[in-house]
């Protein structure tokens, strides 16, 4: 029962323009989200989180919606750099319990 | 500061064999977890200590034990391998269980034939 989805297994876009990753969840006790960027050979590193309290937060290129009523979860990376290409998983926890997204690969071309 | 810290990186085991997977880390967490990520699927979390000496389950604890007798190692135990315990495992770490965020290790890929 996979209560995060990243229903986009890959994303590709040009550097500059704007990437748009997508999560939806089903669990509406869900209170804090996160999403964690991982590079090949290397454990995931926190980016951004959000409560479930707020509909935005912003740091520096990256900023996270929460459209709580929809259930769903969107990372936005402005403008994108070849650096960002990774993977990125959304996670969301309620308590004790944090679930994964099964990730999103982003490529960012030059 | 090495952070969070897995050994080893990479091994292969037979059906039936054991191991021991271990993590380390040099913050003074007090929490510690282990998950497992398998194709197509989210990190899945094993099992997870609150401090020194306490353990618990998570998500997908079975065919795995843990033990927390220091306060910065975390050990992760296969008693009899099987080939659906192929996957990468990573460790993590972080000062409580709720908001912050959780720091993960390099990962250890384990292959059992």
């Amino acid at each position: 029962d996979q209560q995060v989805k990243q229903n986009s297994p890959s994303l590709s876009v040009q550097e500059g323009r704007i990437s748009i990753l997508n999560c939806d969840y089903t669990n509406s006790m869900f209170d804090y989200f996160l999403w964690y960027k991982k590079y090949p050979a290397e454990g995931p590193t926190f980016l951004i989180s959000i409560s479930s309290i707020k509909d935005k937060n912003e740091d520096g290129r990256f900023t996270v919606f929460l459209n709580k009523s929809a259930k769903h979860l969107s990372l936005h990376i402005v403008p994108s750099q070849p650096g960002d290409s990774a993977v990125y998983f959304c996670a969301a926890r309620v308590s004790s319990d944090m679930r994964f997204g099964a990730g999103t690969r982003l490529t960012v071309k030059p | 500061n090495a952070g969070v810290t897995q050994t080893p990186k990479f091994r292969v085991l037979k059906t039936g064999q054991s191991m021991t997977l271990l993590c380390a880390q040099d913050m003074n967490h007090e929490y510690m977890y282990w998950y497992r990520q398998d194709p197509g699927m989210g990190l899945r979390l094993i099992h997870y200590s609150v401090g020194e000496g306490t353990t618990a389950k998570g998500e997908v604890p079975d065919g795995y034990n843990v033990s927390r007798l220091k306060k910065q190692n975390f050990l992760l135990g296969l008693e009899s391998a099987a080939p659906s315990q192929t996957s990468v495992y990573f460790c993590a770490s972080s000062w409580t269980r709720t908001k912050d965020e959780q720091f993960f290790g390099p990962g250890t890929r384990l292959t059992v034939l």
